[in-house]
């Protein structure tokens, strides 16, 4: 049982360019969302989906898309890297709402964006 | 923001040591969670506790939470050198948001 799996786990790219962060989960999750970690930041909710097909904006969207064609798989989209996006992006998913229950993590893709 | 606050922010204890962390945050919630991050991995999730309990064990960790004072602590008991990680607490946002929102957390090193 591989839990959350996230693809690349580390990447440079140069300001310009597009890439794509991959998600899959094993879990059979409704829920999956993408966070970025900074330091002294926290975590911050980028996007996230309560299901196949949806998609929602979180705390700090602008410069990233989303989507959830599978239920198991959530994609991060960076369509014009900026050095401000670099940063450890994680992945997490859940089985409830999280008013309810917790978050699964991925092991984190670090991004650099020069 | 909704983002809650760790104290303190880094933590040095000798092994077999208790650990106390806080957590204060800023509105109210239906849950506050406790997660874990090694160094350079993803965070695992420790231990929830709802805004109705007062307090919460799982084996060597004891959580507690004040609604009234919006404050939570995680007590790590007989620490161990394993033990050493980032710890952050993370609220949800009341009723109806689907998002978790997490502190700056509290470096932990427990030296052997």
């Amino acid at each position: 049982n591989a839990g959350v799996t996230q693809t690349p786990k580390f990447r440079v790219l140069k300001t310009g360019q597009s890439m794509t962060l991959l998600c899959a989960q094993d879990m059979n999750h409704e829920y999956m969302y993408w966070y970025r970690q900074d330091p002294g930041m926290g975590l911050r909710l980028i996007h996230y989906s309560v299901g196949e097909g949806t998609t929602a904006k979180g705390e700090v969207p602008d410069g990233y898309n989303v989507s959830r064609l599978k239920k198991q798989n959530f994609l991060l989209g960076l369509e014009s890297a900026a050095p401000s996006q670099t940063s450890v992006y994680f992945c997490a998913s859940a089985g409830a709402p999280l008013s309810a229950g917790e978050l699964f993590f991925g092991e984190g893709s670090r991004l650099t964006v020069l | 923001s909704q983002q809650g606050e760790e104290d303190p922010q880094a933590l040095s204890i000798q092994e077999g040591e208790n650990a106390t962390m806080n957590c204060s945050y800023k509105t109210s919630i239906n849950n506050l969670q406790w997660y874990r991050q090694n160094s350079g991995r993803g965070l695992v999730h420790l231990i929830l506790i709802r805004s109705n309990e007062r307090e919460k064990h799982s084996g060597r960790l004891r959580v507690t939470l004040d609604t009234s004072k919006k404050s939570s602590s995680l007590l790590i008991t007989a620490s161990r050198a394993a033990d050493t990680a980032s710890y952050f607490c993370a609220t949800d946002a009341g009723t109806g948001a689907n998002n978790l929102f997490f502190g700056t957390g509290t470096r932990l090193t427990v030296i052997p």
